[in-house]
């Protein structure tokens, strides 16, 4: 069955260091999302991107974030400073033509300390 | 600014026993999808609900989109240890279906 897969599953950093988290979206998806979960609280939309460009953010997603499909099946999440408050898990998921249901990754936790 | 609620926040019974988890907004939604999620692990999806009053049956889990799209329910029959995780309704904006609204999840946890 296809899945989403995200690397890394967790990545420590210190305050000040750019991360890149990496995705590989389902293949004929085309609708792509991040997400973030901060431990014990919801699920939070960070972005969406189709057609090779973002569609929709949140004010979560400032100037710090950025997010790119370099190859045509990777899409990353590029933080460029990261923060303390940036430790959370990131899921990145994606959605297939026909419904609205997204297909989520298991999720890269990133440790800002 | 959509809110989904959801209730009860956390959720402990025995093995055995049956429960009804609700999510509920103000606001109308063009779908509302029900997603399972572990520690650690992404949501998973289990259900998406479309039409107003409808009914989805996934073995002994019973999902219910309320007739104004605004509210649904999620009935477990007979809970195993193995249904114990976080549930979490994820509503699509009815003006912008790119965008799920999310409620905090129920966490239940189900005893031996």
């Amino acid at each position: 069955e296809p899945e989403v897969t995200q690397t890394p599953s967790h990545q420590v950093t210190q305050m000040g260091q750019e991360v890149i988290l990496r995705c590989v979206p389902i293949s004929n998806h085309l609708y792509f999302y991040w997400y973030r979960q901060i431990l014990g609280q919801k699920v939070e939309f960070l972005v969406s991107f189709y057609n090779n460009e973002i569609s929709e953010k949140s004010e979560i997603f400032d100037d710090q974030f950025s997010v790119e499909r370099p190859d045509g099946s990777n899409f990353t999440l590029k933080i460029r400073s990261t923060k303390l408050e940036d430790s959370a898990m990131y899921f990145c998921a994606s959605r297939g033509p026909a419904t609205g249901e997204l297909f989520f990754g298991e999720g890269s936790r990133l440790t800002v300390l | 600014t959509q809110l989904l609620e959801q209730s009860p926040q956390f959720l402990s019974i025995q093995e055995g026993e049956n429960l009804t988890v609700y999510c509920n907004s103000s606001s109308v939604f063009s779908s509302l999808q029900w997603y399972r999620q572990e520690p650690g692990e992404g949501p998973v999806l289990l259900v998406t609900v479309v039409t107003g009053g409808e009914v989805k049956k996934l073995k002994r889990l019973t999902f219910q989109f309320g007739d104004a799209r605004k509210d649904s329910s999620l009935h477990i029959t007979a809970a195993q240890p193995g249904d114990t995780g976080l549930y979490l309704c994820a509503g699509a904006d009815a003006g912008n279906n790119r965008k799920l609204i999310w409620g905090l999840g129920t966490s239940l946890a189900v005893n031996p």
